[in-house]
């Protein structure tokens, strides 16, 4: 089975302090995709990563970069965090074997910017 | 650009009914269509999917076909149970490379005994 993990569960941080979310993927995907689940408004795609040190912008990447430096690990930094960065943030991989693929998600981390 | 479009609920129905949730969506090109489930505390995970047009998807009792005459992916289940109930998103992939998924808003399904 695919496995997505990533860091935490929950988080909880001040406003302005650097936030770092991890994500792991245990099956060798090519793809990675950072996500934010926000009530009413469904799930936005902020960064997405092509393969290793690639990088392109989702819908909403402001305030916001990423990070791959291992084909199984994706990073996603909020640089100086605010509150309406209150949110769960969904980590994804895909073999980029084209556009049927499934994604396969993490658990999701809830993150509470005071 | 593309979008999906479902209806948010919630929605709710008692054990053993039909359940239909409808999508619609708007693509260029020929899209991959997805439903995808989140139980509570849960990230998503992949429910069905369809990858081309008439192409039906099916898994656990639910089924979806891939309308393309009406830009369709409807979810439906003879008969739901109370472990049926969580938040169920349609999406969609178009385009070329690692583009991400198009998600509708979610549709939150509970199911009372």
């Amino acid at each position: 089975d695919v496995k997505v993990t990533q860091s935490s569960r929950y988080l909880v941080k001040r406003t302005g302090e650097k936030v770092f979310l991890e994500c792991v993927q245990d099956m060798d995907h090519e793809n990675m995709f950072w996500y934010r689940q926000d009530p009413g408004l469904g799930l936005r795609l902020i960064y997405f990563s092509y393969d290793v040190k690639m990088k392109e912008k989702g819908d909403i990447p402001e305030g916001y970069s990423v990070s791959r430096e291992k084909k199984e690990r994706f990073s996603l930094i909020l640089e100086s965090a605010s509150t309406n960065q209150t949110s769960m943030y969904l980590c994804a991989s895909r073999f980029s074997g084209g556009l049927g693929e499934t994604q396969y998600f993490g658990p999701g981390t809830r993150l509470l910017v005071l | 650009g593309n979008s999906v479009t479902q209806m948010e609920g919630p929605v709710t129905l008692s054990e053993e009914a039909f359940l239909t949730i409808n999508c619609t969506y708007t693509a260029t090109g020929y899209p991959s269509l997805f439903w995808y489930v989140q139980y509570p505390g849960e990230g998503l995970q992949l429910l069905l999917k369809a990858t081309k047009a008439d192409d039906k998807g099916s898994n656990k009792g639910f089924e979806a076909t891939y309308r393309k005459e009406t830009t369709s992916f409807h979810l439906e289940k003879g008969s739901v149970q109370v472990s049926d109930s969580a938040v169920y998103f349609c999406a969609l992939s178009s385009g070329g490379g690692a583009d991400g998924l198009t998600f509708g808003k979610g549709t939150h399904l509970i199911i009372q005994p």
